[in-house]
Parts: C-alpha cells; sequence; structure tokens
C-alpha cells in the first residue's frame, strides 16, 4: 500500500491560501490521491481526488507533481471554519486509509 | 438523498453486552466499509463489502462480525463488548469504480463500562 507523509500541524491565516503538502513517493501509476477532512469529531468529508491532472473545485484545489510522488492541497481563501484535520490518502483497492493526517488551526 | 445514516449516535454498553450498530445508504453504492476512531488517532478500518453477499476484514476486524444482505444496509455487531471497544464508529460507502469520494455517516459514539 502506498503511503502518505504529511506535516503534523500548520497555522493559517483567516483569508490567506494555506498550502497543506503530502508525499506518497510510492504510489501506484493508478492509484488516485485524495483528500479529506475532519471537523471536530465529525465525520470525514471528502475534498477533492486526483490522479495526474491538477483539479479544481468549489472546495479545493489540488496540484500533483509530474511524478506523482506529492501533492498539494490548496485552501484558496482560509476561513475559521476550515480548522479541522485534514487527510491525505492514496486509494488501494477500495481501501481508504487514514494516517494521523495535518491539523490545520486557522487564526483570526 | 439521506447519505449514509448511522443509529444509534450515542450507546453506553456494559462489558459482555452485545449489540448491532447500523448503516444505511440510499445512494446505490457498492462499497461500504466500518471504521473506528480512538480518541486522538485516525479512523481504522474494521471491515468492508464490495456488494451484497460479500464482506471482508480490514486492519483492526477482531470482536466485530458484518454482513451484507442488501445493497443498502451494512449492519456492524459487536459480540461481547469490551471497554477497548469504546470508540467512534463510522460508517462510509461508495461507488466501486475509481474516481468517486466516498460518503461518510455521522458517527455513532460508543463507551463500554
Amino acid at each position: 500500500d502506498a503511503k502518505t507523509t504529511q506535516p503534523t500541524s500548520m497555522d493559517c491565516a483567516e483569508g490567506r491560501a494555506a498550502n497543506l503538502p503530502c508525499n506518497h513517493s510510492t504510489i501506484s501509476g493508478n492509484e488516485y490521491v485524495y483528500w479529506y477532512r475532519q471537523i471536530h469529531s465529525q465525520g470525514p468529508q471528502y475534498i477533492i481526488h486526483g490522479l495526474k491532472n491538477n483539479e479544481t473545485n468549489e472546495m479545493a484545489s489540488l496540484i500533483i507533481t509530474e511524478d506523482r510522488k506529492s501533492s498539494t492541497l490548496i485552501l484558496p481563501h482560509a476561513t475559521l471554519r476550515d480548522t479541522a484535520v485534514y487527510y491525505c490518502i492514496v486509494l488501494n483497492d477500495y481501501k481508504l486509509s487514514f494516517g494521523a493526517g495535518t491539523t490545520v488551526t486557522v487564526r483570526a | 438523498n439521506a447519505g449514509v445514516t448511522q443509529t444509534p449516535k450515542f450507546q453506553v454498553l456494559k462489558t459482555g453486552q452485545s449489540m448491532t450498530l447500523q448503516c444505511a445508504q440510499d445512494m446505490n453504492h457498492e462499497y461500504m466499509s466500518w471504521y473506528r476512531q480512538d480518541p486522538g488517532m485516525g479512523l481504522r478500518l474494521i471491515h468492508y463489502s464490495v456488494g451484497a453477499g460479500i464482506t471482508d476484514q480490514g486492519e483492526v476486524p477482531n470482536g466485530y462480525n458484518v454482513s451484507r444482505s442488501t445493497t443498502e444496509d451494512f449492519p456492524l455487531r459487536l459480540l461481547s463488548a469490551a471497554p477497548s471497544q469504546t470508540s467512534v464508529y463510522f460508517c462510509a460507502s461508495s461507488y466501486l469504480t475509481g474516481g468517486y469520494g466516498y460518503t461518510f455517516g455521522s458517527g455513532t459514539r460508543l463507551t463500554v463500562v
């Protein structure tokens, strides 16, 4: 299974962009990169996913390097409500394997 | 659409009791799974199913049973509750084909005393 490495925590100023890095150097060619977040003790919330190309939706942008060994989740204008644990996951055989994630704190 | 519905939201059990955590989805998802989350930790996969009649173990299956008689429902059974099973349990579902996000339920908070 492809493993991911994320920083334990990061702070971000409200209104600024938050860039969350993720390393997945053992990813296989057909494995997707998914991002989820968990606010307090709620169920994880899907943010975005990608295979090779950069992706953007209403919540975030996902930048995947050309060699696919790392990616960056970008929250363009962070708000206090974006404070959460963010998980970068490589999907293996349908199964999501959650690591410790990055605790993101957005400060006013 | 209701999405993924988990019941109950809270439960307190005595050691040795049994119970079933319910999970239902109305999105016709083939894949369903159960996770547990202990305080301060990430989610760990207990059991999963890729369709009715098909189940398999995740990374922490001991003490839990599952069955999948319909596409919609995926109950999780605790056979003899232990304090170590105190946790928050999440159910998730998805289409099997790649490129779709998983939908999670709101969780069941279980305390075993």
